[in-house]
């Protein structure tokens, strides 16, 4: 198994561009979740999804959309970047809720000028 | 919400030595991971140890549930052992949101 994956690992954009990241997981999970790690903030999640065709927000969803059309996949959107989303992006996935083990994609480095 | 709080935030620590780390949390759990971030920020699952003890090579992790806290030792540290090392708990709010301590940077000098 390729357990969590991320692409890209890098990416720099200009404010206002637009971007998605991928992220796919091979483990047959029903739940997957978006997180941002900042220094000082620690991990914020993002978005997340319970399964195909059902996403929720999490603590701070403003400037992003997500989808989930398939179990393997969950990508996040970008939709007009702003410098305060340069951060690193983890993408989590787990059997189920709370009390099952979430494994960790490598994550994606944005940096946004 | 959940309160998590781990220490000592820095140490570091001679190639070969032992150290342990501590993670207190605030409310009842039934899940608690460790994570270890490396130097090029990959979050890599170390335990899933809701409760007692278990080891993986040199290292090994317990929690006790009813006190609320999990602690991870290492052994025989190596300069590999260096980063950030995590402890997480689920916050219960309907969302399946981990809860992060901010984290033990470990260095470990040869």
């Amino acid at each position: 198994n390729a357990g969590v994956t991320q692409t890209p690992k890098f990416q720099v954009l200009k404010t206002g561009q637009s971007m998605t990241l991928q992220c796919a997981q091979d483990m047959n999970h029903e739940y997957m979740s978006w997180y941002r790690q900042d220094p000082g903030m620690g991990l914020r999640l993002i978005h997340y999804s319970v399964g195909a065709g059902i996403t929720d927000q999490g603590e701070v969803p403003n400037g992003y959309n997500v989808s989930r059309s398939t179990t393997e996949d969950f990508p996040l959107r970008l939709l007009s970047a702003a410098p305060s989303q340069t951060s690193v992006y983890f993408c989590a996935s787990s059997y189920g809720p709370d009390h099952y083990e979430q494994y960790f994609g490598p994550g994606t480095r944005l940096t946004v000028t | 919400g959940i309160q998590v709080e781990q220490s000592p935030p820095d140490l570091i620590l001679q190639e070969g030595a032992n150290s342990t780390l501590r993670c207190n949390f605030s409310d009842s759990v039934n899940n608690l991971q460790w994570f270890h971030q490396n130097p090029w920020g990959q979050l890599i699952n170390l335990f899933y140890i809701p409760s007692g003890t278990k080891q993986n090579g040199r290292l090994s992790a317990t929690t006790v549930a009813t006190e609320r806290y999990s602690l991870l030792y290492i052994s025989s540290s190596q300069t590999t052992d260096s980063g950030v090392y995590f402890c997480a708990v689920p916050t219960y709010y309907g969302n399946n949101r981990l809860a992060f301590g901010k984290g033990n940077q470990v260095v470990v000098i040869p």
